[in-house]
């Protein structure tokens, strides 16, 4: 999308840690998210974040929010085989009754052996 | 637990025909919303319902319509088809005022 913005490609090796990052441009949203889609397949929500939070984490996952600089990164620690998808960072609506979700461009990532 | 349904999974139409997309909500979601997603592009927003009226819209061509129903289901029709169209389209569902969207396995339209 062309308000969200993500590098396109990630290699890494199993079982180093993956940083993905977006930038983002509406500073009202309220919510940031981060989505898995593998090929063929659909869109699987990993977590989101809150735009007053810093950090989150959930297990593997850690989301790091910089609201000043608009910019939002994932890492995923322990990387695995099975984490290699698109990742797609996205944006909520943030005017009157709008919370459709604003997508980046989506993040390759390669999990090598 | 129950998720989104979408049907049909695969759909083949030729050029000016037209095509139904159904999107059946995780029960006791009430608000649906429809994406586009090119080959390799990101989705992108078509259109929303809540509790069956249009609060949103995006980017569909006024070619698209759709509708929600007293069910929640949704369904979104496309008439003249044209090659451009050709596209994996999902439907996501949720809870009015909800964090979360739920997206379905998607609906991969191929136009001829």
């Amino acid at each position: 999308g062309e308000d969200v913005e993500q590098s396109l490609f990630l290699s890494v090796r199993e079982g180093d840690s993956s940083v993905i990052n977006c930038t983002y441009t509406d500073s009202s949203s309220t919510y940031l998210y981060w989505y898995k889609q593998e090929p063929g397949a659909g869109l699987q929500l990993l977590t989101y974040i809150f735009s007053n939070m810093d950090m989150k984490q959930d297990q593997r996952l850690t989301v790091l929010l910089n609201k000043k600089d608009k910019h939002l990164s994932l890492r995923i620690a322990d990387t695995q085989t099975g984490d290699s998808a698109i990742y797609f960072c996205a944006e909520q609506g943030s005017s009157g009754s709008a919370r459709q979700l604003t997508f980046g461009s989506g993040t390759q990532l390669t999990v090598l052996p | 637990a129950a998720g989104v349904i979408q049907s049909p999974r695969h759909l083949i139409k030729e050029k000016r025909e037209t095509a139904t997309l159904k999107c059946y909500p995780i029960p006791r979601h009430d608000t649906v919303y429809w994406y586009q997603q090119g080959p390799g592009q990101d989705p992108q927003f078509l259109i929303s319902f809540y509790e069956k009226m249009q609060s949103d819209k995006g980017s569909i061509p006024d070619r698209f319509s759709a509708q929600q129903f007293s069910d929640y289901h949704s369904e979104l029709n496309m008439s003249s088809l044209e090659l451009g169209d050709s596209a994996l389209y999902f439907c996501a569902t949720g809870l009015a005022g909800g964090i979360e969207q739920f997206f379905g396995p998607g609906t991969r339209l191929t136009v001829l």
